[in-house]
C-alpha cells in the first residue's frame, strides 16, 4: 500500500534553530505539496512542485522558509531561523498528474518551537 | 479570509442519527473535494466532484455539488462512531490555471455510541 512518508513525526526546537522536514512522495507521483495546519488558520498551502520544479510558493514566508526537491523521491521544507509562530503540523501531499487532483497526504510533522 | 466557508464548525450527534455539513463560497469551482482527517493523521480524500448538480454516494455518505458549482454538501446517514473526524472541503477555483486547492476550515464531527 503506497504512502507518503514524512520525517520527523514530531520536532521540538528552540526559537532561532534551523528545522528541516522531509517528505518522500508516492513513487510515480510528480506533484508535491507542502501544507501547514493550525487551529487558527486551518490548512494552508505553502508551496508546490511539479516534476521537481517549484510552481507556486506564494504561501510561504520567503525570508525564513525554503522548499526544495533534490530528487524525485525527496522533498524538503526548511525553516531558518524558526520562531514560536511556526508551531504547527506540516503536511506533505503528492499527486499523480492527470489523476483528477487526487492528493495523498502524509502523516505530518508536528513542530513545536519554544 | 477563507475562500470556502464550512458549517457548522462542530457537530456532535448520537450513533444512528443523520447529519449534513456544508461548504459554501462566492467563487465558482472547477473541482471540489471532501476529505476526512482523524487525529494525528493527514486528510484522506473521500470524493471529487466536478459537474454542477453532481451527486456521488460512498456507502452511507452522499456528496452533492451545487448547480452553480459554488457550494457542496456532505450527508451521512445513520452515523457511526467511525465517522468521527474533521471533514474538510477543498476547491480549485475556475480561474486557477495551476490546479491549486484551497481548503475550508473544516467541520469537526463527533459521533457517540
Amino acid at each position: 500500500d503506497a504512502r507518503v512518508t514524512q520525517t520527523p513525526r514530531h520536532k521540538v526546537t528552540e526559537m532561532g534553530q534551523e528545522v528541516t522536514m522531509r517528505c518522500q512522495p508516492i513513487l510515480g507521483h510528480n506533484t508535491v505539496f507542502w501544507y501547514r495546519q493550525t487551529m487558527m488558520q486551518g490548512l494552508e498551502l505553502l508551496a508546490y512542485f511539479r516534476n521537481r520544479a517549484p510552481l507556486d510558493d506564494s504561501g510561504m514566508p520567503k525570508d525564513r522558509f525554503s522548499a526544495e526537491m533534490p530528487d524525485a523521491t525527496l522533498a524538503t521544507l526548511k525553516i531558518q531561523p524558526s520562531e514560536p509562530r511556526d508551531s504547527a503540523v506540516y503536511f506533505c501531499a503528492s499527486e499523480r498528474t492527470g489523476a483528477s487532483y487526487e492528493q495523498y497526504f502524509g502523516p505530518g510533522t508536528r513542530l513545536t518551537v519554544t | 479570509t477563507q475562500l470556502l466557508e464550512q458549517s457548522p464548525q462542530f457537530l456532535s450527534i448520537q450513533e444512528g442519527e443523520n447529519l449534513t455539513v456544508y461548504c459554501n463560497s462566492s467563487s465558482v469551482f472547477s473541482s471540489l473535494q471532501w476529505y476526512r482527517q482523524e487525529p494525528g493523521e493527514g486528510p484522506v480524500l473521500l470524493v471529487t466532484v466536478v459537474t454542477g448538480g453532481e451527486v456521488k454516494k460512498l456507502k452511507r455518505l452522499t456528496f452533492q455539488f451545487g448547480d452553480a458549482r459554488k457550494d457542496s454538501s456532505l450527508h451521512i446517514t445513520a452515523a457511526q462512531p467511525g465517522d468521527t473526524g474533521l471533514y474538510l472541503c477543498a476547491g480549485v477555483s475556475r480561474t486557477d490555471s495551476w490546479g491549486k486547492f484551497q481548503f475550508g476550515a473544516g467541520t469537526q464531527v463527533v459521533v457517540t455510541p
